[in-house]
């Protein structure tokens, strides 16, 4: 089975409205990734935060990272339509290969 | 630069009948990895492979599927016999450092 869980599984917002999604794990983690999937760009990588860093931002993405809670939060402002996709936290336990979560779909209504 | 190659990108076959899967990385990405995505799941690592070694493999089911990388690029991916349960999206990922990218997958139907 898949270690953690994103929550929640799925989320509709407006356009211009920010998505929080959230992320548990249970063991030590290197680093944790963050992915998106549309059917038309396959699953592209977004974001990545360390296990010493507390709070990373790329462009309208904001992740925070508490490995006391081993949770990790995704922060989407200013949502697109375009953002309509499915997201996933992925776990690097430093040997590199990736334990996903079961996503979450979110769709960003125009 | 090119993104990571497979196919063919759908297949579909009947049960207990062989597959195989073809992944090209990009140029110089030393570990290649395939997962598999069943329908509404995240990925799933079936093996990873650094140059032509294998690290991992510990969730492939070696009963029925196998991988090779040949010379350190391509990789090949196959299953014999085909299961209704291996109905799924296999992705083929290779990677410099942390970030993985991703090919576009083949999608099987086993039928």
């Amino acid at each position: 089975s898949q270690q953690g869980e994103e929550d929640p599984q799925a989320l509709s917002i407006q356009e211009g409205e920010n998505a929080t999604m959230n992320c548990s794990y249970k063991t030590s983690i290197n680093n944790l990734q963050w992915y998106r999937q549309n059917s038309g760009r396959g699953l592209v990588h977004l974001i990545l935060i360390r296990s010493n860093e507390r709070e990373k931002h790329s462009g309208r993405l904001r992740v925070t990272l508490d490995t006391s809670k081993k949770s990790s939060s995704l922060l989407i402002t200013a949502s697109r339509a375009a953002d309509t996709a499915s997201y996933f936290c992925a776990r690097d336990t430093g040997r590199r290969a990736l334990t996903f979560g079961s996503g979450t779909r979110l769709q960003v209504q125009p | 630069e090119a993104g990571v190659a497979q196919s063919p990108r759908y297949k579909i076959i009947e049960k207990r009948q062989s597959v195989a899967f073809w992944c090209n990385p990009i140029s110089g990405h030393a570990t290649l990895y395939w997962y598999q995505q069943i329908l509404g799941q995240g990925p799933k690592l079936l093996i990873q492979f650094q140059n032509n070694g294998v690290v991992d493999d510990s969730q492939l089911p070696k009963d029925r599927f196998s991988a090779e990388r040949l010379k350190g690029v391509d990789s090949t991916l196959k299953i014999q016999p085909a299961k209704l349960e291996d109905s799924a999206v296999y992705l083929c990922a290779s990677s410099l450092d942390y970030e993985q990218y991703f090919g576009p997958g083949t999608r099987l139907t086993v039928t």
